[in-house]
């Protein structure tokens, strides 16, 4: 079984939709949580932090289900700007070790 | 600011030599990690280090080698390149353990 878990996609929707993204991960040690968003060919970068009352920034919004090992992400109102691949991220330990979930691919549409 | 850098951005090695992929921080990080990620796969840490003089491995270090000389530089060397070792290397770092990582391009390196 993957330490962290998503549905790789592709998800296909129209600007001005709403997606959810879920995902799973199996170490009950993990102390951190992450969405980070990777365009093609390029580096991860952070799209917010996980905290388990949950948070927005913007049009985004995380929630973190500690007793079921589950993490969410919310984007309302799609832009095609949102077009991109969604890392799922846990991490554990003191220097933070992180493991990636293999990403759900977005393709926002007009 | 430049963050993180990697060079080279792309490299072809032939089975057997061997190369060393440079990384490099100007933020002060404590923290500095290395990277692989496959077509279609999640990222995989390979070894990463706390502080100078500190390194330690990770979930796929064979085949490497690292060293933390300074704050700066953290290097990753592949000693005898394998068909198996193609893949997009990145390197992070991040000021503490517990906060964002941040990551450079990456190296595309592809052996034949």
């Amino acid at each position: 079984r993957k330490e962290v878990e998503q549905d790789p996609g592709p998800f296909n929707v129209p600007e001005g939709a709403t997606v959810a993204f879920n995902c799973t991960y199996s170490n009950s040690a993990s102390q951190s949580f992450f969405w980070y968003r990777q365009d093609c060919r390029k580096e991860p970068k952070l799209l917010m932090s996980v905290y388990s009352s949950g948070n927005e920034d913007g049009r985004f919004t995380a929630q973190l289900n500690r007793a079921s090992q589950y993490i969410s992400l919310l984007i309302r109102d799609s832009k095609l700007s949102d077009s991109a691949t969604y890392l799922c991220v846990a991490g554990s330990g003191t220097a933070s070790k992180l493991t990636f979930g293999t990403g759900t691919r977005l393709q926002v549409m007009l | 600011n430049a963050g993180v850098t990697q060079t080279p951005k792309f490299r072809i090695l032939k089975i057997g030599q061997s190369m060393t992929l440079q990384c490099a921080q100007d933020m002060n990080h404590n923290y500095m990690y290395w990277y692989r990620q496959d077509p279609g796969m999640g990222l995989k840490l390979i070894y990463y280090s706390v502080g100078a003089g500190i390194t330690d491995k990770g979930e796929v270090p064979n085949g490497y080698n690292v060293s933390r000389s300074t704050t700066e530089d953290f290097p990753l060397r592949l000693e005898l390149a394998a068909p198996s070792q193609t893949s997009v290397y990145f390197c992070a770092s991040s000021y503490s353990g517990v906060e964002t990582q941040y990551f450079g391009p990456g190296t595309r390196l592809l052996v034949l």
